[in-house]
């Protein structure tokens, strides 16, 4: 059973298209991520929320909008992409804080 | 400036060999030292976690240990697989967020090619 899943793993769009990436744990953790993951391995906090609240915002554009329906759920939804939004963005979840992050298998986006 | 800096940045060893990654922090105040191991194409993977009063941590053939004083970590890898090819990522939990939303700095990893 896979405990945090995304989807699609591959996302190729052009630029200017609108695209979300879907992200299911269950794992019953009350906290979950996003991650971006660029092209020299660096990963960096996008979002995270805790228990379908946002905690925490980093400095991402306004055109990224994560939404959570419930505690188990945390889609990306991304407008207008650009040419520097490639890269793989990592879902994860942990239950509290201080908890090891579990994370998804990433999605792999591509803009063209 | 709230850091992680991580040596070598890549390793090739020989299976069966064993190797240490090195971990050089500079965040604070400090919560816990995080690694993780991460394969090619998957997300990263939580090999131990270690909090203020620890100075080692096992996971099977993995051992990190903690100097809060000096503010370094290791990790050894004993008795090296194939399968231990992999990214390995040190993650400091700390400095400063609004409420107790501690911050984690990531370091860029470890590349480890373990050669048959």
């Amino acid at each position: 059973d896979t405990a945090v899943s995304q989807t699609p793993k591959y996302l190729v769009t052009q630029m200017g298209n609108d695209k979300s990436i879907k992200c299911e744990q269950n794992l019953g953790h009350d906290t979950m991520y996003w991650y971006k993951q660029d092209s020299k391995k660096f990963l960096k906090i996008m979002f995270s929320y805790n228990n379908k609240e946002l905690i925490i915002n980093e400095t991402v554009p306004n055109r990224f909008s994560p939404k959570s329906p419930d505690k188990a759920h945390l889609n990306l939804h991304i407008n207008s992409l650009e040419l520097g939004d490639s890269a793989v963005y990592f879902c994860a979840s942990s239950q509290t804080q201080n908890s090891p992050l579990h994370f998804g298998n990433g999605t792999r986006l591509t803009v063209t | 400036k709230n850091q992680v800096e991580q040596s070598p940045q890549s390793l090739i060893i020989l299976e069966g060999k064993n190797c240490t990654l090195q971990c050089n922090y500079t965040v604070s105040p400090f919560s816990n030292l995080r690694w993780y191991k991460q394969d090619t194409g998957r997300g990263p993977v939580s090999l131990t976690i270690m909090t203020f009063s620890e100075n080692t941590k096992s996971n099977g053939r993995y051992t990190a240990t903690l100097d809060a004083d000096t503010k370094q970590s290791s990790l050894h890898i004993t008795a090296s697989q194939l399968s231990d090819s992999a990214s390995y990522i040190c993650v400091v939990s700390g400095g400063t967020r609004a409420g107790n939303n501690r911050k984690l700095i990531w370091g860029l990893g470890t590349s480890l090619a373990v050669n048959p």
